[in-house]
């Protein structure tokens, strides 16, 4: 198995919901990353696990809230989200951080926040 | 200033044509990736690269670390090669990605 998965692939949600997005790997990889993208617009990082710990965090609203159950799965937790956090959410995993060799990405959540 | 400038930021082609898309980097680097993001979103990995030429198929990457330079070259292009292509320059800390190059190839 050589992906990264991501469910749903598209959700929306009203402003009140809470919604979890779900990212899976078993690659054996023990970092794995959340970005989100705008339209037309490069991805920007919001979380980093490494061995199933947050090690960043970048400035990212309380209204996102990342989970590491094990080293295969990683959640966002959403909750009271805006309409400007519509955006693709993607899911990305490497063999350990920071691999220069790269990263794997899943295919995305589209996240409609209405 | 972006660390990762690309052009051009869009771009259409002919079936057939030869096409190449530039990107140059001001940050020290591990390693320069080349990414492809089809409409439905997901990310491939095309290339890594820490110096020289690789080739996969109708797809040549270049990289020039003394001038901060890489170029993805794509031949013989075809409507499926149709995505964003993003380069994307990884410090050893963190990944830089640019704005992408929207390629459009019409039969």
């Amino acid at each position: 198995d050589t992906e990264v998965t991501q469910t749903p692939k598209h959700l929306v949600m009203g402003m009140t919901n809470k919604k979890s997005l779900k990212c899976e790997q078993h690659m054996g990889h023990r970092a794995m990353y959340w970005y989100k993208q705008k339209a037309k617009k490069p991805p920007e990082l919001m979380f980093v696990y490494s061995y199933e710990k947050l090690s960043i965090n970048e400035s990212v609203p309380s209204r996102f809230s990342p989970e590491c159950p094990n080293s295969s799965l990683l959640n966002l937790h959403l909750h009271a989200l805006q309409p400007e956090d519509s955006a693709l959410y993607l899911c990305a995993s490497s063999l350990i951080p920071r691999d220069p060799r790269g990263y794997t990405f899943g295919s995305g959540t589209r996240l409609t926040v209405v | 200033k972006n660390e990762v400038e690309q052009s051009p930021q869009n771009l259409t082609a002919q079936e057939g044509e030869f096409i190449t898309i530039n990107c140059s980097y001001s940050v020290g680097i591990s390693a320069l990736h080349w990414l492809q993001q089809h409409p439905g979103g997901g990310i491939v990995s095309l290339f890594m690269l820490s110096s020289g030429k690789k080739k996969h198929g109708r797809l040549i990457a270049t990289i020039n670390i003394q001038e901060k330079h890489s170029s993805l070259h794509i031949t013989a292009s075809h409507p499926r090669d149709s995505a964003v292509y993003i380069c994307a320059a990884n410090t050893g800390n963190q990944f830089y990605f640019g704005t992408g190059t929207s390629l459009t190839v019409i039969p």
